[in-house]
């Protein structure tokens, strides 16, 4: 199985809601991460996740708030969001990270979300 | 701020045509890493290619990486409708800490 799959496909959710992304990998890799992609514009690092660790935290705002229960699951759970965080979330996976060698990455479909 | 930046932004050729893309990036590297993305769908990893390879073949895909020049090209052969995508360049940021993608190159292959 070489998928990254990614839930909801969209989401549409105001302000004051609160409400989680989830990705799931069952390839055995070690190295989990989110990305914001804006529209015609490339996709931009949030969060490294290693060994079910936060290696990374590209100065990412409070109201996204990432979580790895296990070493095939990854969550982004989102509070308070602005319009402007309206974006294609990413997830992906590698076998595993070191800083400053990034291997090949597996992108799951995303998750198109809409902040009325 | 961006490593790799792509050249041209847009490009559109006939199918049997082929494509080639360009990237240029800033700092040293240990890899570089070029992907495509249908619209508004995740990415998929096409090729890497490390700092000691000068070349690099993927069935129609040809890479190539000139650290003198800081600069990589990709070229698709014999281009299909199915090859219309986006494709950005990738590379780790100076302080190793994330992949950073070009702004990319966007191709339409008509038929």
């Amino acid at each position: 199985d070489t998928e990254v799959t990614q839930t909801p496909k969209h989401l549409v959710m105001g302000m004051t809601n609160k409400k989680s992304l989830k990705c799931e990998q069952h390839m055995g890799h070690r190295a989990m991460y989110w990305y914001k992609q804006k529209a015609k514009k490339p996709p931009e690092l949030m969060f490294v996740y290693s060994y079910e660790k936060l290696s990374i935290n590209e100065s990412v705002p409070s109201r996204f708030s990432p979580e790895c229960p296990n070493s095939s699951l990854l969550n982004l759970h989102l509070h308070a969001l602005q319009p402007e965080d309206s974006a294609l979330y990413l997830c992906a996976s590698s076998q595993d990270f070191d800083r400053g060698i990034y291997n090949e990455q597996f992108f799951g479909p995303g998750t198109r979300l809409t902040v009325l | 701020s961006q490593q790799g930046e792509e050249d041209p932004q847009a490009l559109s050729i006939q199918e049997g045509e082929n494509a080639t893309m360009n990237c240029s990036y800033k700092t040293s590297i240990n890899n570089l890493q070029w992907y495509r993305q249908n619209s508004g769908r995740g990415l998929v990893h096409l090729i890497l290619i490390r700092s000691n390879e000068r070349e690099k073949h993927s069935g129609r895909l040809r890479v190539t990486l000139d650290t003198s020049k800081k600069s990589s090209s990709l070229l698709i052969t014999a281009s299909r409708a199915a090859d219309t995508a986006s494709y950005f360049c990738a590379t780790a940021n100076q302080a190793g800490t994330a992949l950073i993608f070009g702004k990319g190159t966007t191709l339409s292959v008509s038929s």
